[in-house]
């Protein structure tokens, strides 16, 4: 009964393709996350989207794009890779307090490795 | 903005020795502070959080931090290591105002000496 799920977990891939990581949470909560963990272990958050509404959209290029269908799933596309993009991509999910200071539930990243 | 400093990028411990962890901020109000772990290939775990109240806060696995406001520190330790607490520890500083969106510092990695 994972709590947030990420698939796939390791991602090969060329420069120039498309491709998307999916994530869901069996938690109830309202906002999920994405953060990228570069290869210096540093995490920067990317975006947060209370349910299904963005809130957080950092200067991310916009070859990512976010989407959520539903407050149970937030998937993060790439279009057009590039060797930059290398990382590890973890997605994360909170329930909304009117304080906004809930801990984050993290999934176990998903290894995107660009070629 | 807010900001995390962890000065130490890696620490070496010996089984059953004390360990602390450096943790610096930068806001200009009254932080929501956290300390995560993430072990090898895994996600990061909540350790504790210090939102306001008793400034010296216990988590999971044994480890407490406390919150010197005059230091914008949050420092975290254990007494004893086990080999089992060799992993990476992450300071991490939210905002109400920021919607959040939680600063992560660079992290510490701990190495455990048997």
């Amino acid at each position: 009964d994972t709590a947030v799920s990420q698939t796939p977990k390791y991602l090969v891939t060329q420069m120039g393709n498309d491709k998307s990581i999916k994530c869901e949470q069996n938690l109830g909560h309202d906002t999920m996350y994405w953060y990228k963990q570069d290869s210096k272990k540093f995490l920067k958050i990317m975006f947060s989207y209370n349910n299904k509404e963005l809130i957080i959209n950092e200067t991310v290029p916009n070859r990512f794009s976010p989407k959520s269908p539903d407050k149970a799933h937030l998937n993060l596309h790439i279009n057009s890779l590039e060797l930059g993009d290398s990382a590890v991509y973890f997605c994360a999910s909170s329930p909304r307090d009117r304080y906004y200071n809930s801990p984050l539930h993290f999934g176990n990243g998903t290894r995107l490795t660009v070629t | 903005a807010q900001s995390v400093t962890q000065p130490d990028i890696h620490i070496t411990v010996s089984e059953g020795a004390s360990l602390e962890l450096r943790c610096n901020y930068s806001y200009g109000a009254t932080p929501y502070l956290f300390w995560y772990v993430q072990s090898p290939g895994q996600g990061l775990q909540l350790l504790l959080k210090y939102f306001s109240g008793d400034t010296l806060v216990q988590g999971i696995k044994g480890f407490e931090a406390e919150f010197k406001r005059s230091q914008s520190s949050f420092n975290l330790r254990k007494p004893s290591v086990h080999w089992s607490d060799a992993a990476e520890y992450f300071c991490a500083v939210g905002a109400s105002a920021a919607g959040n969106k939680l600063t992560f510092g660079g992290g510490t990695r701990v190495l455990v000496k048997p």
